[in-house]
């Protein structure tokens, strides 16, 4: 089954305490990308990658890192949260091979900091 | 840079009615118009989607978009909600040399027996 999976779902910490998300996709997609979701502004994307080692930020990249070491893995790092990056995380992979550029999207990953 | 707006942040309607959820874009060409939808606690889930061709465009579970060049929209429309059809909705925009998604803030559809 095509899918893009992140762990974990929910997620509490810490102010400033180094956290990992992961996303795998098992359909062989060039571009991945990592959204947040807050009330009332939408999905808005932090970073993106065009492929293997190639990463560029997004719309709001601020406290974020990310790597793409592996075509299906793209992990999200945040190496000093803070209550502001409580939000909801979806990451999300598409590709242009068909011709089109539907994204599929995981589960979400819950993110509370206190 | 492309834009979405969603006018409408909260609908709600009556089971059996029908539905229509707003959506107006900003772009500079021919873009690519999605409508995702967000069950709670779920992911996002592809309605529809329109590339070229056929401006009216059907999807799964009974829902179509029309889209209006001259009036730069692509609404959202179901002629009969069942209360399944309570999530957020959200439009986004693509371009046709761009992977980038932009979204809409969403619109909240409450379903009412």
């Amino acid at each position: 089954e095509a899918q893009v999976t992140q762990n974990p779902r929910y997620l509490i910490t810490v102010t400033g305490k180094k956290l990992t998300v992961t996303c795998s996709q098992n359909m062989n997609h060039e571009y991945m990308s990592w959204y947040r979701q807050d009330p009332g502004l939408g999905l808005r994307q932090i970073y993106y990658s065009m492929n293997v080692e190639v990463t560029d930020k997004g719309d709001v990249p601020e406290g974020y890192k990310v790597s793409r070491k592996e075509k299906r893995n793209f992990p999200l790092i945040l190496e000093s949260p803070s209550p502001n990056q409580t939000s909801l995380y979806f990451c999300a992979s598409s590709s242009r091979a068909k011709g089109d550029t539907e994204a599929f999207f995981g589960q979400g990953t819950r993110l509370t900091v206190v | 840079a492309q834009s979405v707006t969603q006018p409408d942040i909260h609908i709600t309607v009556s089971e059996g009615a029908s539905l229509e959820l707003r959506c107006n874009y900003s772009y500079g060409a021919t873009p690519y118009l999605f409508w995702y939808v967000q069950s709670p606690g779920q992911g996002l889930q592809l309605l529809l989607k329109y590339f070229s061709g056929d401006t009216l465009v059907q999807g799964i579970k009974g829902f179509e978009a029309e889209f209006k060049r001259s009036q730069s929209s692509f609404n959202l429309r179901k002629p009969s909600v069942h209360w399944s059809d309570a999530a957020e909705y959200f439009c986004a925009v693509g371009a046709s040399n761009d992977y980038k998604l932009s979204f809409g803030a969403g619109t909240t559809v409450t379903v009412r027996a």
